[in-house]
């Protein structure tokens, strides 16, 4: 059982360039969500997502673009890179929405805008 | 300005000593979680509380979560160099909101 998968692990990008993160979870969770992490800002709701083909604005959504066609995928986007979007991406599940069951983190990914 | 707020944000001790740490705010939640994390890794979730003065044990860790609802505790009794880590408090409102984190470190 995988659980919450996220590719790459590790990305640079030139400033201006787009790319998907990507996300995977194999246990047939409704909800999933992106969140980025910063020094000092802990973990920042970006989008989310309460099922296939429903999404939501977090807290941090701009410059980010998210869908969700499958149960099991929840890729996120960004269009136009910048420097400020350097940071740690987590994408997470759950049974049901926030602060109910458990939230399943996936190992994250290290993206540097340069 | 955070929602949540943690304290302390670094936290060092020795190993088998007591330790508590904090996490306060204005908002009243339904819920809330303690995470751990460790370094390369995601957040892993160690105990949700929901009622007002609710104390859940979970070995060594006590987690006590507000007669309001708007702030929680996290006591470790006996720390062990393997408790070491980011310590996460989330809040559940519309959506989840994470506080900053403790850093602890515990020598041997």
């Amino acid at each position: 059982n995988a659980g919450v998968t996220q590719t790459p692990k590790f990305q640079v990008l030139k400033t201006g360039q787009s790319m998907t993160l990507q996300c995977a979870q194999d246990m047939n969770h409704e909800y999933m969500s992106w969140y980025r992490q910063d020094p000092g800002m802990g973990l920042r709701l970006i989008h989310y997502s309460v099922g296939a083909g429903i999404t939501d604005q977090g807290e941090v959504p701009n410059g980010y673009n998210v869908s969700r066609s499958t149960t099991e995928d929840f890729p996120l986007r960004l269009l136009s890179a910048a420097p400020s979007q350097t940071s740690v991406y987590f994408c997470a599940s759950s049974l049901t929405g926030t602060g109910g069951p458990e939230q399943y983190f996936g190992p994250g990914t290290r993206l540097t805008v340069t | 300005t955070q929602l949540l707020e943690q304290s302390p944000q670094f936290l060092s001790i020795q190993e088998g000593e007591n330790l508590t740490v904090y996490c306060n705010s204005s908002s009243v939640f339904s819920s809330l979680q303690w995470y751990r994390q460790e370094p390369g890794e995601g957040p892993v979730l160690l105990v949700t509380v929901v009622t007002g003065g609710e104390v859940k044990k979970l070995k060594r860790l006590t987690f006590q979560f507000g007669d309001a609802r708007k702030d929680s505790s996290l006591h470790i009794t006996a720390a062990q160099p393997g408790d070491t880590g980011l310590y996460l408090c989330a809040g559940v409102l519309n959506d989840m909101r994470f506080g900053a984190g403790t850093r602890l470190t515990v020598k041997p």
